[in-house]
């Protein structure tokens, strides 16, 4: 799986949107971009995911660049209940390359009043 | 809709002693895979579980072993704990042993003394 690149950390303001970035310069064009968060001493929770185009949630949106080197996972509305850690996770999809997600150090979000 | 869950929440055990840490897949999830999160670390693959067996392994001793029942539920056991051991051991499931999307249980948190 490709490596990815996040800031360390990051601090946002309520109410405002959060916009996370994240580099996987050597993604495959096969790999799919993942984003989870974990809270602290929780289990990560799944956010998003995508592979070319740009996806939106409830929770989030997932825009790609076109080359697909990096992403920007961005929280519309930022709460103080999204302050957690963030990963972005680039994961191959065939069911021979298997189910492991390959974690980096993630970003830490601090959602400010 | 019942999610990932796992049991015990907390465990302490002293060096040289076994552990068995249990996972229930959400429902209508059949693959199971674990694990586990060193105090300041991201999340690190240790093996999964699909049909009963083992299909992928990541870069721990042998020590660690684990078992996947019929109803899918699975166990993960560490021999001869070490002080190292320490940490939270989280376990993902999905449907079909395939790439699809991994949910995270709370996670049982491991002390070693």
């Amino acid at each position: 799986d490709a490596k990815t690149t996040q800031p360390p950390s990051m601090d946002c303001a309520e109410g405002r949107a959060a916009n996370l970035p994240c580099n996987h310069s050597t993604i495959s064009g096969n790999e799919y971009v993942y984003w989870y968060r974990q809270i602290h001493s929780q289990g990560p929770q799944y956010i998003i995911h995508g592979l070319k185009n740009n996806e939106t949630n409830e929770m989030a949106s997932l825009i790609i660049t076109e080359d697909r080197k990096s992403s920007t996972l961005i929280l519309p509305h930022a709460t103080l209940r999204d302050t957690a850690v963030y990963y972005c996770i680039v994961r191959a999809p065939y069911k021979a390359a298997g189910n492991k997600l390959t974690f980096g150090g993630g970003t830490r979000v601090l959602v400010k009043p | 809709d019942a999610g990932v869950t796992q049991s015990p929440t907390h465990l302490i055990k002293t060096r040289g002693q076994q552990v068995t840490l249990r996972c229930s897949p959400k429902s209508g999830h059949d693959t199971v895979s674990w694990y586990q999160q060193a105090l300041g670390q991201g999340p690190q693959f240790i093996f999964q579980y699909y049909e009963e067996e083992e299909r992928q392994r990541g870069n721990f001793p042998d020590r660690f072993s684990g078992h996947q029942f019929p109803n899918y539920s699975s166990e993960l056991n560490v021999n001869a704990l070490l002080l190292g051991d320490s940490a939270l051991y989280l376990c993902a499931s999905n449907w079909g042993g395939s790439t699809d999307t991994q949910y995270f249980g709370p996670g049982t948190r491991l002390t070693v003394l």
